[in-house]
């Protein structure tokens, strides 16, 4: 399966900064990437789906201005939280997936905590 | 309706015994399904995926899918004290782009 990588796994930030997530697949040319956001004891909500070379599509009630995604290459999505406040604390996950019926690896996830 | 629903549980299950976990989904054109198994603090990890209707087995675990009454399980046979964890069902869809929809997870307890 495909190796994920994502940086950092841990930040605190102050409210109303930026925080930049990066996803990278080590061993795979990952065309799409998807982001999800999961709050304690709450499953994983989709939050956008990433394209490498073209704009992310958001799912309903995802700020695209508060959530920047970019993926500008095959193997490096990011996901920029701007102007964080203490509601965005959350645990962000990035995923890459095979062809459309293979499974999502994961990466290890960023806990972010907006003081 | 949410798309994919399971029971949050807590679940719990002497050690030993069998943990039986199961979901329903909504999209009647899913194909593919999935298990995953997610500690605390940590991102989900694959333990079974399955595609056809009828069991698939890998060690102590089954995976079930009967796909005309949209549902899903898995069993846990022999569970462990390590087996403790939220399992979260998983569908793709390519309905208005293709996407994987999770549950909300059903947290597990085996107890020792």
């Amino acid at each position: 399966g495909a190796v994920v990588s994502q940086h950092p796994s841990r930040v605190i930030c102050k409210s109303g900064t930026s925080v930049k997530i990066e996803c990278r697949s080590l061993d795979f040319q990952a065309t799409t990437m998807f982001w999800y956001r999961q709050f304690p004891k709450q499953s994983l909500m989709l939050m956008a789906t990433s394209n490498e070379g073209s704009k992310a599509t958001y799912e309903q009630g995802v700020e695209k201005d508060k959530f920047l995604i970019n993926h500008a290459s095959l193997t490096l999505s990011t996901l920029t939280v701007t102007s964080a406040h203490p509601e965005d604390s959350s645990f962000y996950i990035c995923s890459v997936q095979g062809v459309s019926n293979t499974e999502a690896f994961f990466g290890q996830g960023t806990r972010l905590t907006v003081v | 309706q949410k798309e994919v629903e399971q029971n949050s549980g807590p679940l719990s299950v002497p050690e030993g015994a069998i943990a039986s976990l199961n979901c329903t989904y909504s999209d009647r054109g899913s194909q593919s399904f999935f298990w995953y198994r997610q500690y605390s603090g940590k991102s989900p990890e694959l333990i079974m995926s399955i595609y056809s209707n009828g069991d698939k087995e890998d060690g102590r675990f089954t995976a079930q899918l009967n796909k005309a009454s949209q549902y899903v399980s898995l069993l846990i046979r022999d569970s462990q004290p390590s087996d403790s964890a939220t399992y979260l069902c998983a569908v793709n869809r390519n309905t208005g782009g293709f996407k994987t929809i999770f549950g909300a997870g059903t947290r597990l307890f085996v107890k020792a």
